[in-house]
């Protein structure tokens, strides 16, 4: 059965800072997505990893993906207040059906 | 970008009522469609999957006979919450997938209050 794990589960950072988000997942694939999601409000897709190696940026935030080590980070630079939200990773298991991690509460201080 | 939508954003109802949630692709065909719940501070769990034609695929623990899902054409797909109960209050989300592409598309969520 494919396990997801994030952490940090809650991350609070000063703006301006930088911080990694982890997620590791507990059987091969070679794909990995990325989510946002604000209060209320359902996912917003940020990215899809598809191989390993992968990196994508957008903004200030940058994926990359190691399927070796079964590992992805979301990388956070220079950290704004509009960033706070909860970023889930996802990992595709057969049928393309996803398996989410718990989550990691973002909350960005100024 | 490929749009999902769904119907009702939010919805209210009586305890041992029945309420219907569309999911509708609006500019693709979806091949396949997944309804999620989400409740409050916890993370997205799949309820089922749903093919165009053919009985949804349940997740195990999850009640088809209280969870009806009816995947009519490609491009909607509906999720009936039978006899509901407060427990069944939820935030519930639908996604699309499209054959072809690694994306899947996600609705904006029918948030469930049952009383």
């Amino acid at each position: 059965e494919l396990k997801v794990e994030q952490n940090p589960l809650f991350l609070s950072m000063q703006e301006g800072k930088n911080y990694t988000i982890y997620c590791n997942y507990s059987t091969t694939s070679d794909r990995l997505y990325w989510y946002r999601q604000d209060p209320g409000k359902s996912l917003e897709s940020l990215f899809v990893l598809l191989s390993n190696g992968a990196v994508k940026q957008e903004g200030r935030l940058m994926a990359s993906l190691d399927t070796k080590a079964r590992l992805s980070t979301l990388h956070i630079t220079a950290a704004v207040h509009d960033l706070s939200a909860t970023y889930f990773c996802a990992v595709p298991e057969y049928g393309n059906k996803l398996v989410f991690g718990a989550g990691t509460i973002l909350r960005v201080k100024s | 970008g490929a749009v999902v939508s769904q119907h009702p954003s939010w919805v209210i109802c009586k305890s041992g009522t029945s309420v219907k949630i569309e999911c509708r692709s609006l500019d693709f065909q979806a091949t396949t469609m997944f309804w999620y719940r989400q409740f409050p501070k916890q993370s997205l769990m799949l309820m089922a999957t749903s093919n165009e034609g053919s009985k949804a695929t349940y997740e195990q623990g999850v009640e088809k006979d209280k969870f009806l899902i009816n995947h009519a054409s490609l491009t909607l797909s509906t999720l009936t919450v039978t006899s509901a109960h407060p427990e069944d209050s939820s935030f519930y989300i639908c996604s699309a997938h499209s054959g072809g592409t690694y994306e899947q598309y996600f609705g904006p969520g029918t948030r469930l209050t049952v009383t």
